[in-house]
């Protein structure tokens, strides 16, 4: 009964190049999440996809991010020409719905770190 | 989303009870409780969630009084392993999908 899985765990990239972090969700699990986690702070919210629809993406930069939840595979956020302020901990949550008893489980993150 | 107020940190020792009580005096009708528990370098777990009296699962209790105004998670007969932050949240059914973790609840189990 495998959890949410989420690699890499950690990633280490130099300005300017891409970034891409990968999360598969719980099996039965239709609704992703992803937070941010900057050193010495809580997790962030960025957004919210279901299966090939973002739902809200109002906590994620306008420029360089992106997610994706496509029909198969995984849930992909993807941070372009990345600068060192996006050195965090990125992680992605899932759940059956956003009602009450539908909890959200989260995933080990991915550590990302800038050179 | 319902603001949160908790201890930021607590001690115990190895087979006592911990109790963390969290300050919520402006929950909605509508809002639920839910806690969290991370341990370094992992993801937030889910511990409990419950809307009004006493909620018991294999991990923790969860107390919550008639004016839903605060609500205390009961740790019973804590390890050393249950060293980790604990957080608190607040929010309602349909809506309140954007979690929002504050400093949380340093627990720190001693031997």
């Amino acid at each position: 009964n495998a959890g949410v899985m989420q690699n890499p765990r950690h990633l280490v990239r130099r300005r300017g190049q891409e970034a891409r972090l990968r999360c598969s969700p719980m099996k039965g699990h239709s609704h992703v999440y992803w937070y941010r986690q900057l050193p010495e702070e809580g997790l962030k919210f960025m957004v919210y996809l279901q299966k090939e629809n973002i739902i809200d993406e109002s906590g994620m930069p306008k420029e360089r991010f992106s997610a994706e939840f496509p029909k198969e595979g995984p849930s992909i956020l993807r941070i372009q020409q990345v600068v060192r302020g996006d050195s965090a901990a990125y992680f992605c949550a899932s759940s059956t719905g956003t009602g009450e008893g539908q909890p959200q489980h989260f995933g080990d993150g991915t550590r990302l770190s800038i050179l | 989303l319902a603001k949160t107020t908790q201890p930021i940190s607590m001690d115990s020792y190895e087979g006592q009870e911990v109790n963390i009580t969290c300050s919520h005096n402006n929950i909605a009708t509508n809002d639920y409780i839910t806690w969290y528990q991370q341990f370094p370098s992992q993801g937030p777990r889910f511990i409990i969630q419950g809307y009004k009296t006493k909620v018991t699962n294999e991990v923790a209790s969860l107390f919550i009084p008639a004016d839903r105004k605060s609500s205390t998670l009961s740790l019973p007969r804590v390890s050393l392993s249950d060293t980790a932050v604990y957080y608190c949240l607040v929010g309602d059914s349909w809506g309140d999908y954007k979690l929002s973790f504050g400093a949380g609840t340093t627990v720190t189990v001693r031997a």
